[in-house]
């Protein structure tokens, strides 16, 4: 069964460093989501894309984040420089299309530690 | 703006009891309403979802959910729970642009 590749599954930092997380979704699925998971909390979304467009970065903090697509297919979040705050779990899924009936399918997750 | 809760922080259940998983929401139209479980160190799965028709959803792994309008419920049973089901149920609202807001989720512990 097709499913939602991310890596590392785990990372550990020291606060002011770079991070970065990747992702590949479904294959054939448009839409992908990055959603932070902050511990005893919902995932709530950072930035959603359609194809390699941005289509929502509203709760994206566009600071010290930032979020690509390039070709449409995986995709990368970075952080940079990263803080204590940003300890969280960072989910990414994918949906065939962006409508709110295309089931969201979710990968393992990256477990962020910032020390 | 839409938001959901879930009322319970963490629920224990014996084996073979039943199960109910409260969640209420808001939001101006016709919510699409989900149900998802993650299992410690795993991403999300779709339990089950509720978009218009019967308000008795029916979902994987003996799940099932009801959709009250007039109470702004969508509550999560299971008849009978199994070790297995042991995990964080979360509750979600999708609107008409295409957003899903979760709710803080509830831990179920099922003791033998």
């Amino acid at each position: 069964e097709a499913e939602v590749a991310q890596s590392p599954r785990y990372k550990i930092t020291e606060k002011s460093q770079a991070v970065a997380f990747w992702c590949d979704p479904i294959s054939g699925h448009a839409t992908l989501y990055w959603y932070r998971q902050i511990l005893g909390q919902g995932p709530e979304l950072l930035v959603q894309f359609q194809d390699e467009s941005v289509v929502d970065d509203s709760q994206l903090p566009k600071d010290r984040f930032s979020a690509e697509r390039l070709k449409g297919v995986d995709s990368t979040l970075k952080i940079q420089p990263a803080e204590l705050g940003d300890s969280a779990m960072y989910l990414c899924a994918s949906s065939l299309s962006g409508r709110a009936e295309n089931e969201q399918f979710f990968g393992p997750g990256t477990r962020l530690t910032v020390l | 703006a839409q938001s959901v809760t879930q009322p319970d922080i963490h629920i224990t259940v014996s084996e073979g009891a039943s199960l109910e998983l409260r969640c209420n929401y808001s939001y101006g139209a016709t919510p699409y309403l989900f149900w998802y479980v993650q299992s410690p160190g795993q991403g999300l799965q779709l339990l089950l979802k509720y978009f218009s028709g019967d308000t008795l959803v029916q979902g994987i792994k003996g799940f099932e959910a009801e959709f009250k309008r007039s109470q702004s419920s969508f509550n999560l049973r299971k008849p009978s729970v199994h070790w297995s089901d042991a995990a964080e149920y979360f509750c979600a609202v999708g609107t008409n642009d295409y957003k899903l807001s979760f709710g803080a989720g509830t831990t179920v512990t099922v003791r033998a």
